[in-house]
């Protein structure tokens, strides 16, 4: 059981260019979501997932595309990154998205665009 | 937007001082959660609180659920160097509800 991983754990773009940032969980978690955290902004919601074939906006959507095409992976698209995206990105999973289970956090993406 | 008021910024305190942190809302949340950070990892749950009132401890620290569901605190007694890091607040509105984070509490202890 590895809990939460995200890859890669550092990456740099170009303005213009774009990636994706993968997020694996395997804890037959339902609920899936994307943060950035910014220095004094605490940590922003960028896109969720309920489950498989569901996505919907968080906060701070504009920018950044998401899929869920099974229960495991929520990948993260930027894409034509901007050097406002420069940031750390999160990937956190949650059992369900109701009742009282609560959102376990991957290790981060720090991601740089010059 | 909601948004989470989270004070204060940072704290610089001595080993074995006691610390108190607090975040305060214009909603009202039914469910309060405390995250910390550490450098180079992600946010880890230390306490969630899902009635108005509550007050619950793990180790040195306690939180509690504000009587009026718009406001969260948390205590850590004794405090030890390796409790230094980020404290984020987090609160959801509803079960299925959005997370939404404080701006967080940098914590710095000195032996």
């Amino acid at each position: 059981n590895a809990g939460v991983t995200q890859t890669p754990k550092f990456q740099v773009l170009k303005t213009g260019q774009s990636m994706t940032l993968q997020c694996a969980q395997d804890m037959n978690h339902e609920y899936m979501s994307w943060y950035r955290q910014d220095p004094g902004m605490g940590l922003r919601l960028i896109h969720y997932s309920v489950g498989a074939g569901i996505t919907d906006q968080g906060e701070v959507p504009n920018g950044y595309n998401v899929s869920r095409s099974t229960t495991e992976d929520f990948p993260l698209r930027l894409l034509s990154a901007a050097p406002s995206q420069t940031s750390v990105y999160f990937c956190a999973s949650r059992l369900r998205p109701s009742g009282g289970y609560e959102q376990y956090f991957g290790p981060g993406t720090r991601l740089t665009v010059t | 937007g909601q948004q989470l008021n989270q004070s204060p910024q940072s704290m610089f305190i001595q080993e074995g001082e006691d610390v108190s942190m607090n975040c305060t809302s214009s909603s009202i949340f039914n469910t309060w959660l405390w995250y910390k950070q550490e450098p180079g990892e992600g946010p880890v749950l230390l306490i969630a609180l899902y009635k108005a009132g509550e007050l619950t401890s793990n180790g040195r620290l306690t939180a509690q659920f504000g009587i009026t569901r718009k406001d969260s605190f948390l205590n850590i007694s004794a405090s030890i160097p390796s409790d230094v890091g980020i404290y984020f607040c987090a609160g959801r509105t509803s079960n299925t509800g959005k997370l939404i984070f404080g701006q967080g509490t940098t914590l710095q202890v000195k032996p």
